[in-house]
């Protein structure tokens, strides 16, 4: 195991409403990633982290913000929520070093809004 | 920006046959090649990867084979077994990010 940990499993809300996706990790890696993965799509990028408080956008990250206040948390936010953004979403670190090196992805949250 | 190509999107095979997957990628700065198998329910889980300063890499039953010139990369699995069934998933690197294929779903039949 990479020691990610996201939380929640599951989760399901209504649209309009805020919800935020935790990832954490033990490892210390500087380097943290959010994907969404849809059935046909694939995993697609929605934003990345290089160091605390250092983020930038994906392919598709529009609807989406992060923060990473500290090394271990990532934090993803659908201010609003959207039926276009139930899907399963994906937490990665970096191994060791920025590139020539592969992610480590967490179990997923699963989210469905309604 | 990058786009990665991945064929076929499914692929049956008998089991002891052989599987090969195909990615084209657009950027030709990209340098690092990963693939990801990813069984139902899952995490998706590195299973092999290239640096672009090498042409082939082989573990086991997998290989990976990179042309860089025509920015294609392969996977083949020998030997298939009925544990290879998965969705697998080809990358390649862009900056600090990988970009991913859309997956192909590889069925295994004994």
């Amino acid at each position: 195991d990479a020691g990610i940990t996201q939380s929640p499993r599951h989760k399901v809300t209504e649209t309009g409403t805020p919800v935020t996706l935790r990832c954490h990790q033990t490892e210390n890696h500087r380097y943290m990633y959010w994907y969404r993965q849809d059935p046909g799509h694939g995993l697609r990028l929605i934003h990345y982290s290089y160091g605390v408080k250092d983020t930038d956008k994906g392919e598709v990250s529009d609807g989406y913000s992060v923060s990473r206040s500290k090394t271990e948390d990532f934090l993803l936010t659908l201010e609003s929520a959207t039926s276009s953004q139930t899907s399963v979403y994906f937490c990665a670190i970096r191994d060791t070093g920025p590139h020539n090196s592969p992610l480590h992805f967490g179990n997923g949250t699963r989210l469905t809004v309604t | 920006g990058e786009n990665v190509e991945q064929h076929p999107s499914t692929l049956s095979v008998q089991e002891g046959d052989s599987a090969v997957i195909k990615c084209t990628y657009s950027d030709s700065a990209s340098n690092y090649f990963p693939w990801y198998k990813q069984e139902l329910g899952k995490r998706p889980q590195l299973i092999i990867d290239i640096r672009s300063n090498v042409g082939e890499k082989k573990d086991q039953r997998i290989a990976v084979t990179l042309n860089k010139t025509a920015k294609h990369f392969s996977l083949h699995i020998t030997e298939t077994q009925p544990e290879d069934s998965a969705v697998y998933f080809c990358a390649a690197s862009v900056g600090t990010a990988l970009i991913f294929g859309k997956g192909t779903t590889l069925s295994v039949s004994s």
